[in-house]
């Protein structure tokens, strides 16, 4: 069965404080991994695309890299408009989207 | 370019009732996936329609349904409702199919009493 897991479930980060977010993925045939953000009461946002191993994505301060068997979200000298909950996501051989449980990510000025 | 849409935002239901949800995904595409949040589960996949055909379908019980008509509007159904049924339901729209990027909209939040 196709698993995401994320780790931390949260983080809390002094702003200008780099770090990373992960995701581990056991998936029967990747078809791509997404990265989301979602602010509270709101739809996911979409950031990133990945869809092979070795590939990576910047966007502002956030760039995501993606191996065989995990992705990294490495955010650098974040803000507090950084704040929101990760999500990350694969596309199984069906099709279909499977979800982790999402990192909180908390950014204090 | 407009994003996808949904209606309505907000909504509450007593246990046994049946609600609709719609959704009007970005204009050109065509492949429309429901999801449902909850703070213990996550996002959960629904099901998923292209050109009016359901496509996948994830584990729900049958209460579950959908629909799409011909200008890629979809729609979804929940009867009998129950208590466990209160969530975040996000719609997400793509080109051609779930394989492309997704984009979701705002989500209908549902209270079930």
């Amino acid at each position: 069965e196709d698993q995401v897991t994320q780790s931390p479930e949260a983080l809390r980060l002094q702003e200008g404080e780099s770090s990373s977010l992960n995701c581990s993925y056991t998936v029967s045939g990747l078809r791509g991994l997404f990265w989301y953000r979602q602010d509270p009461g709101k739809g996911p946002e979409f950031l990133f695309t990945l869809y092979s191993a070795g590939e990576e994505k910047e966007k502002e301060r956030l760039k995501a890299t993606l191996t065989k068997k995990e992705s990294f979200l490495h955010i650098t000298a974040p803000k507090p408009e950084d704040s929101a909950t990760y999500l990350c996501a694969v596309q199984d051989e069906a099709q279909k989207l499977v979800f982790g449980q999402g990192t909180r990510l908390t950014i204090n000025p | 370019k407009a994003g996808v849409t949904q209606t309505p935002r907000y909504l509450i239901k007593t246990r046994g009732q049946q609600v609709t949800l719609s959704c009007s995904p970005i204009s050109g595409h065509r492949s429309v996936s429901w999801y449902q949040q909850t703070p213990g589960q996550g996002l959960q996949f629904l099901f998923e329609y292209f050109s009016e055909t359901q496509r996948n379908k994830g584990n729900f019980p049958g209460r579950f349904s959908g629909r799409q008509f011909s200008n890629s509007r979809s729609e979804m159904n929940v009867s009998t409702l129950e208590l466990g049924d209160s969530a975040l339901y996000l719609c997400a729209s793509s080109w051609r199919t779930t394989q492309e990027t997704q984009y979701f909209g705002p989500g209908t939040r549902l209270l079930v009493l």
